[in-house]
């Protein structure tokens, strides 16, 4: 178990460029998350995956924000045309849904990528 | 909807000091409730969760109990370490067409001096 990792750490971009994001999870979890986090403030959630399917968006993820996972592995967030607001940090997180009654769903977070937008 | 409150921070404790940081919620549903700790530039760390009224949640000396009836899950410690300096997060997971979604507070500092 090597945990969830994210790349690249840091990313400084200038407003209107485009900028895309990994995310690789646990490798036996099915299900992952995409969060943003501003200074001061807990993650807000932006959208969910279960293997492949994009089954939740969050109304932050706005029409400039697309998320994918193609094969059900890893995962990409590429933001287009990035504004001064874009600037956060993302966080992307991985579970495994518990058998047997509980569907209680712990997530286990990668350390984040730092968008700076100049 | 649902929505997490905290304490508002900075706090800032003593090496074997007692600390409370007390965490409210609403949630539309039966929730599952967690915290989460973030040491400097570090990601998130699940610390202790409890899934159901009473369960009390512990890690590391750390405690939680799921007080349904007043809404509630204050974590506690009876003694901090140099190295419980964090940022701490309450949390709360609801199922249902809302289970993709942890929804959080806005995260309590916790600095603890030698």
């Amino acid at each position: 178990d090597t945990g969830v990792s994210q790349n690249p750490r840091h990313k400084i971009t200038k407003r209107g460029q485009n900028v895309t994001f990994r995310c690789d999870p646990i490798s036996e979890h099915n299900r992952l998350y995409w969060y943003r986090q501003t200074l001061g403030q807990g993650p807000e959630f932006l959208t969910y995956f279960q293997n492949e399917a994009q089954l939740e968006k969050s109304r932050l993820l706005s029409d400039r924000f697309s998320a994918e996972r193609p094969k059900g592995s890893f995962s990409t967030l590429e933001i287009q045309r990035t504004e001064q607001g874009d600037s956060a940090m993302y966080l992307c997180a991985s579970s495994f849904p518990i058998a047997g009654g509980s569907i209680t769903d712990t997530q286990y977070f990668g350390p984040g990528t730092r968008l700076t937008v100049l | 909807g649902n929505s997490v409150t905290q304490m508002e921070g900075p706090v800032t404790l003593s090496e074997e000091a007692f600390l409370t940081i007390n965490c409210t919620y609403t949630a539309t549903g039966y929730p599952s409730l967690f915290w989460y700790v973030q040491y400097p530039g570090e990601g998130l760390q699940l610390l202790l969760k409890a899934t159901k009224a009473d369960d009390k949640g512990s890690n590391k000396g750390f405690e939680a109990t799921y007080r349904k009836e007043t809404t509630s899950f204050h974590l506690e410690k009876g003694s901090v370490q140099v190295s419980d300096s964090a940022v701490y997060f309450c949390a709360l997971w609801v199922g249902g067409t809302s289970y993709g979604k942890l929804t959080f507070g806005q995260g309590t500092i916790l600095t603890v001096h030698p």
